[in-house]
């Protein structure tokens, strides 16, 4: 099985600042044939189910604000918030779909500082 | 737009069968635009998926359930089930029925990344 780890495990930031939060895969998940790395991540605000902000480790889905940024590719990417908002309080999760069994990492509580 | 809604009981004993289904509205279960999957969520802890289905009938599934763990797909309804036997208190969870968008994968469409969820529904194993 991939093994996804984030850094940190939690991250306060202060309103308008940059949150920054790290995932590493234990193999690649750049799938060679196409370039492109099978990875995703999701924000979960408290009581909701997750929600796809990203997918291809730097497209973001429809709807998700472009302060959100991904970047990265083979074993280590980087989820960017830029001018945090309040409502940007959330766990966040990676998640690999390179191959099977699909992988997430523990998760990210974002805080406001 | 696409809407998942789970149901199934929120209560069931040791040893039997979990058993849910998620009502798909917005789109087809008989659709080649997305394989169907559910992921589950221990109270306080992270995700896990549980495994994925295609129109077609081709699956792909976590080994971590041991065998336990059966998604089927019914058309004729619009709707997609998991069942998990022989159930202990490690399943107690929120279980998540997702849309998955297909990738490419060789010569296979395989599951990706999962772009829709339902609200999620609170399972506890308890007798």
């Amino acid at each position: 099985d991939i093994v996804m780890t984030q850094s940190p495990d939690s991250l306060a930031v202060s309103l308008g600042e940059r949150a920054t939060i790290n995932c590493k895969s234990s193999q690649t998940v750049l799938y060679s044939p196409n370039n492109k790395d099978y990875l995703a991540w999701y924000q979960q605000k408290p009581g909701q189910p997750p929600k796809l902000l990203m997918y291809w480790a730097s497209t973001r889905d429809f709807g998700v604000p472009d302060r959100f940024s991904g970047s990265g590719s083979g074993t280590d990417f980087t989820l960017t918030i830029n001018s945090l908002q309040a409502e940007d309080v959330a766990v966040y999760y990676c998640q690999q779909y390179y191959s099977t069994p699909f992988t997430f990492g523990q998760g990210t509580r974002l805080t406001i500082k | 737009q696409l809407h998942l809604q789970e149901s199934g009981p929120g209560l069931v004993k040791p040893s039997e069968t979990l058993s849910l289904i998620c009502t798909v509205s917005g789109g087809s279960t008989s659709s080649s635009n997305y394989y169907w999957g559910w992921i589950r969520q221990p109270p306080g802890k992270g995700l896990e998926w549980i495994g994925s289905i295609y129109y077609t009938g081709r699956s792909y599934h976590n080994p971590s359930l041991k065998g336990r763990g059966t998604i089927s797909v019914d058309t004729s309804k619009n709707q997609f089930s998991l069942k998990v036997n022989s159930v202990t208190a490690a399943d107690t969870a929120v279980y998540y029925c997702v849309t998955v968008h297909p990738v490419d994968t060789g010569m296979l469409r395989t599951p990706g990344y999962f772009q829709n969820w339902g609200q999620g529904t609170l399972v506890t194993v308890s007798s």
